[in-house]
Formats: structure tokens, C-alpha cells, sequence
């Protein structure tokens, strides 16, 4: 089994529905993230959560919310979804780096197209 | 301007050639730095971290240039299997570690 692993890989969905992007880690990571990935645009950073009672806002988390259940899992979820949240969706996780280098792990991507 | 600029490629070399990639940053608190790997439609992978000495991986030479702020990848005897996309990766030590991504070169090793 995967490290970091995302449920749905795909979803086809219509404008205004609500869609729920989960990620289970086996790890043992305090940290877990929401990335987007859209092309040329690279990898950009929604929300992160340190521990089960952090949860904090990266640089484009509006229209979005995220909820830590367990240390081992972090979802992510579009009230509305509209069609520029289509891209591919990374969850990462990474453990405590005393020198701040903290590596990531990521799940194989959800891909979200929003019609 | 981008925090982390990369040519998007894509670099079109045969196997056997050498291979270098540039990278800047525009943040000079930038403390941490890395090459992450992306094979078409997969996630990233860490490929190496980068060293203020520069450091070396097998056919993988990573350096640093903090004065003029970018990084470089150089790939020796390139492999078809070195096809990917190559992600320039950029840590600032401030609350949350922000990581900042390149939008990565596309290296495509031909026979």
C-alpha cells in the first residue's frame, strides 16, 4: 500500500456541487498538505495542518476547506466547486525537520475536472 | 515575477548527452533547497536536496549560488528513463516552511 494515499484519483463533477478530496497517510507525519497543480503554473499550496488541532491557510485557499480528523488523515473540500478548481490535486505529508528542510511526501494526485 | 522561475523546456537531448537546468529565486530568505522529479501524470519525488558546497548523486550534480540566487541540475550520460519533468523546489524558514515550487523543465532523453 501507498504511504500517502488519495480518494477519488478521478472525479467528473457539475459547477455548484460539493466534492470531498481525502488522504489517509500511514507515515506517522505530524504534517499533511493540499496542493493544486495546474500546468505552467506549478505546484500551489491550499491549506496545511501541522497537528490535529492546526489547520492553517496557504496561498490559495479560498473556495476551499480542509478538516484533520486524525493525525493519519486530512481532507479536503470544495463547497461550490466551479470550473477553475479543475486541476490535479496533491496531498503531501512531511515529518519535523530541526533544520526546516522538510522533504515531502505525496500521494498519487486526484485529478478534478469541474464542468 | 514568480518566487521560483524554471525554462519550461522542453529539453530534447539524445542519450548519453549532458544536460543542465537553471533556477532562480527571488527570495533571499530562501534557506532550503531541492530538486523534486515528476513523471507524466504521477506525483513529484524528491530528487535531491541542494548543498551550499554543491553535491553530487551518481550522474546528478546539484549547486548553489546564494549571491546570484538560482540553483542548477546537471544530468551526466542521460537515461530515456531521466524523461520526467524537473521540479525546482525552495524552503523559507518561516512559520510553516513554506515550500515554493517551480513550474519545472521538461527533459525529454531520446535514443
Amino acid at each position: 500500500d501507498a504511504d500517502v494515499t488519495q480518494t477519488p484519483r478521478n472525479r467528473i463533477t457539475k459547477t455548484g456541487k460539493r466534492i470531498m478530496l481525502e488522504c489517509s497517510q500511514t507515515k506517522g507525519h505530524d504534517r499533511m498538505y493540499w496542493y493544486r497543480q495546474d500546468p505552467g503554473l506549478g505546484l500551489r499550496l491550499i491549506y496545511y495542518s501541522f497537528d490535529v488541532k492546526d489547520i492553517n491557510k496557504g496561498e490559495i485557499s479560498d473556495g476551499y476547506s480542509v478538516s484533520r480528523q486524525a493525525q493519519a488523515k486530512f481532507s479536503l473540500s470544495l463547497e461550490s466547486a466551479i470550473p477553475n478548481q479543475t486541476a490535479l490535486y496533491f496531498c503531501a505529508t512531511s515529518d519535523f525537520s530541526v533544520s526546516g528542510a522538510n522533504v515531502l511526501t505525496f500521494g498519487a494526485g486526484s485529478r478534478l475536472t469541474v464542468l | 515575477r514568480k518566487e521560483v522561475e524554471q525554462d519550461p523546456g522542453p529539453f530534447n537531448v539524445p542519450e548519453g548527452a549532458t544536460v543542465a537546468f537553471n533556477c532562480t529565486y527571488s527570495n533571499s530568505a530562501s534557506q532550503s533547497f531541492f530538486w523534486y522529479r515528476q513523471d507524466c501524470r504521477k506525483e513529484p519525488k524528491l530528487l535531491m536536496s541542494v548543498y551550499s558546497s554543491g553535491n553530487e548523486d551518481g550522474r546528478f550534480t546539484a549547486q548553489l549560488n546564494r549571491a546570484s540566487q538560482y540553483i542548477s541540475l546537471l544530468i551526466r550520460d542521460s537515461k530515456l528513463s531521466d524523461s520526467a519533468t524537473y521540479l525546482c523546489v525552495v524552503n523559507r524558514m518561516e512559520y510553516g516552511n513554506k515550500l515554493v515550487f517551480g513550474a519545472g523543465t521538461i527533459l525529454r532523453v531520446k535514443s
